[in-house]
């Protein structure tokens, strides 16, 4: 079974502020991990996913995580934050025999101030 | 890249009817499909799983006679949501998988239902 922990349901940053946001794993097999953003009323949009390989994943929008097997990490991160990263971000994770099901995280919403 | 769309995109229907979402990969074969329902400010749960051409699997506490899924080809998966009640009201959000089982899951755009 797989569950994920994303610490934190709201954090806020200022426009060109670093932007940290915190996902934590638990899988009883490798895991595939995954990092969403979701606008209002809207799907689910992937920006980013670990699979095998380099533990530094690079997404789209300036987003990067980076996979730390020790600590059972995926934080995702941006140097510097713009007032359209405002959403709210879902770190997922696939693994196991059920190939294809996503457990989610409980979901972050960035704030981000002029 | 691979789309997914999903229909209606919002839908308002009275107690006790029934409603369809359908949810098309448009530029690949979906072997599989998944369901998911969102309640507001809250995180994605499963629903089922979808797969071309057999039953779909249910996760445990969602009612199958409820939630009927039919996946009859590979770009076509349907949600029915039978004698809906306002309990039912949510966002309900699809994604598939291609068929070479690629992690690349792809999700449509979701569907507000609302049950007055």
């Amino acid at each position: 079974a797989q569950s994920v922990t994303q610490l934190g349901s709201h954090v806020s940053v200022s426009e060109g502020a670093l932007v940290l946001l915190r996902c934590n794993y638990s899988s009883s097999v490798p895991p595939y991990l995954f990092w969403y953003v979701q606008y209002p009323n809207q799907g689910l949009q992937l920006l980013l996913k670990y699979t095998t390989g380099a533990t530094l994943v690079k997404g789209i929008n300036g987003f990067e995580a980076e996979f730390k097997k020790s600590e059972t990490s995926f934080h995702l991160t941006k140097p510097s934050a713009h007032m359209s990263d405002a959403a709210e971000y879902f770190c997922a994770v696939a693994g196991g025999t059920s190939y294809g099901k996503l457990t989610f995280g409980q979901g972050t919403i960035l704030t981000v101030h002029p | 890249g691979a789309v997914v769309s999903q229909h209606p995109s919002r839908v308002i229907c009275k107690s006790g009817t029934s409603v369809k979402i359908e949810c098309r990969s448009l530029d690949f074969q979906a072997t599989t499909m998944f369901w998911y329902r969102q309640f507001p400010k809250q995180s994605l749960m499963l629903m089922a799983t979808s797969n071309e051409g057999s039953k779909a699997t249910y996760e445990q506490g969602v009612e199958k006679d409820k939630f009927l899924i039919n996946h009859a080809s590979l770009t076509l998966s349907t949600l029915t949501v039978t004698s809906a009640h306002p309990e039912d009201s949510s966002f309900y959000i699809c994604s598939a998988g291609d068929i070479r089982g690629s992690y690349g899951y792809t999700f449509g755009s979701g569907t507000r239902l609302t049950v007055v």
